[in-house]
């Protein structure tokens, strides 16, 4: 079975741009959930989605948004991008059971957004 | 509010040493711990995890203990490999299972 796939693999824009990311959970997984990972740090949380509702949403600003589709993939999009929004995009996917303490994540490879 | 610190790297061992990376948290209620677990030039892999005190979590050798006590969950291995040199993160589920905290990362060193 194929992993979590995020398209494209890497990205590069300037300032004031805006960029959509896209992902594929695995197949059967309704939750999906986005981080920002700056280099040296750890992931940091931006949204959750399941069965196209918002479930989650970490501190970042309304310029981050996503959505989630019927077939479960999803879109995350930053508009007005800053330098600071330079970053591993990661996706993760999990069958997103409510309230299930053993719901596991599954990240895929991300994508490296560099905003010049 | 929620976050996880976890010691900072690098670790650098010999092989066969035993490891020790700490990690602890702070929580609203009862949150569910993980170890993730990044090789070079790949995602980020499930190592183990913990969904509630004194469980403990293990996989590939790794061990880790959820401690409600001393709030930690700290991973540790007997006996580390070269292969095992990767960057270590420590996770926390919130108790209402819809936000995720990492902490920094530990990155691991291991030396034949």
């Amino acid at each position: 079975d194929a992993g979590v796939t995020q398209s494209p693999t890497h990205l590069i824009k300037t300032r004031g741009q805006q960029v959509t990311l896209r992902c594929s959970p695995i197949s059967g997984h309704k939750s999906v959930s986005w981080y920002q990972q700056v280099l040296g740090q750890g992931p940091q949380f931006i949204f959750q989605y399941y069965e196209k509702e918002e479930r989650g949403r970490g501190n970042f600003p309304d310029r981050f948004s996503a959505r989630q589709f019927p077939n479960y993939s999803s879109e995350l999009n930053v508009n007005a991008l800053l330098l600071g929004d330079s970053a591993l995009y990661l996706c993760a996917s999990s069958l997103g059971q409510e309230r299930l303490a053993t719901d596991t994540q599954y990240f895929g490879p991300g994508t490296r957004l560099t905003v010049l | 509010g929620n976050s996880v610190t976890q010691m900072e790297g690098p670790v650098t061992l010999s092989e066969e040493a035993f490891l020790t990376i700490n990690c602890t948290y702070t929580a609203t209620g009862y949150p569910s711990l993980f170890w993730y677990v990044q090789y070079p030039g790949e995602g980020l892999q499930l190592l183990l995890k913990a969904t509630k005190a004194d469980d403990k979590g293990s996989n590939k050798g790794f061990e880790a203990t959820y401690r409600k006590e001393t709030t930690s969950f700290h991973l540790e291995k007997g006996s580390v490999q070269v292969s095992d040199s990767a960057v270590y993160f420590c996770a926390l589920r919130s108790y209402n299972f819809n936000k995720f905290y990492f902490g920094s990362g530990t990155k691991l060193n291991v030396k034949p």
